[in-house]
């Protein structure tokens, strides 16, 4: 068990919509790190927050948002979902700059 | 865009024998690699790390090789088990706190 806490595991829902996908990092943690990873491409970083601000964003559409409360757990919103969302959204978290990222188990997210 | 990528996409290995998993970096910025295993089901795991003032690194049955000067990391998996079965990432890390990660390399154990 990594510690990263991710709800919920499967969602499914239809084009046009809007869904919010939650994250708690492992106690301790301040960085907070969202991934897409679609069968075909990998993990995709999406964007990273840092004690509740943001740090570095990597590929993210406009559509979707993310960020990180003062308790430290993290949302990542997507809206207007298209069926090319269809993918698993990993969360990941680490502590000090250097460490490795620990990963939840991931939001499988379904558009149909 | 500079990116991880590894040479092979699968790689099947007899069981009890070393695997050898590849990877390529091209950002020569990146100060930090780590080597992910990802199960079925389950979110990506570390399996070891190594900053860039090192050229090797070893943990539990598991090696670590990094070659700056060609961009080049492996890892070493000693005495593949079944349980060992499963895709492999390399990422690196880029001084803005990115984390990339290659393609991964899907690892069967042949019994």
């Amino acid at each position: 068990d990594s510690g990263v806490t991710q709800t919920p595991k499967h969602l499914i829902t239809a084009t046009g919509q809007r869904v919010t996908l939650r994250c708690s990092p492992r106690s301790g943690d301040l960085s907070v790190y969202w991934y897409q990873q679609s069968l075909d491409q990998g993990l995709q970083f999406l964007i990273q927050y840092y004690n509740g601000e943001e740090r570095a964003k990597g590929n993210i559409l406009e559509r979707f948002s993310a960020q990180q409360f003062p308790d430290l757990h993290s949302e990542l919103n997507l809206s207007s979902l298209e069926l090319g969302d269809s993918a698993l959204y990993f969360c990941a978290s680490s502590g000090e700059a250097g460490s490795p990222l620990h990963f939840g188990n991931g939001t499988r997210l379904t558009v149909t | 865009g500079e990116s991880v990528g590894l040479h092979l996409p699968t790689l099947s290995v007899q069981e009890g024998d070393n695997s050898i998993i590849n990877c390529a970096y091209s950002n020569s910025a990146s100060d930090y690699f780590i080597w992910y295993k990802q199960e079925s089901g389950k979110g990506p795991q570390f399996i070891i790390d190594i900053r860039s003032n090192m050229d090797k690194r070893q943990g539990q049955r598991v090696t670590v090789l990094l070659n700056k000067t060609v961009k080049h990391l492996s890892l070493q998996i000693a005495a593949t088990q079944p349980g060992d079965s499963a895709v492999y990432f390399c990422a690196e890390k880029d001084p803005d706190y990115k984390l990339s990660f290659g393609a991964g390399t899907t690892v069967t154990v042949r019994a």
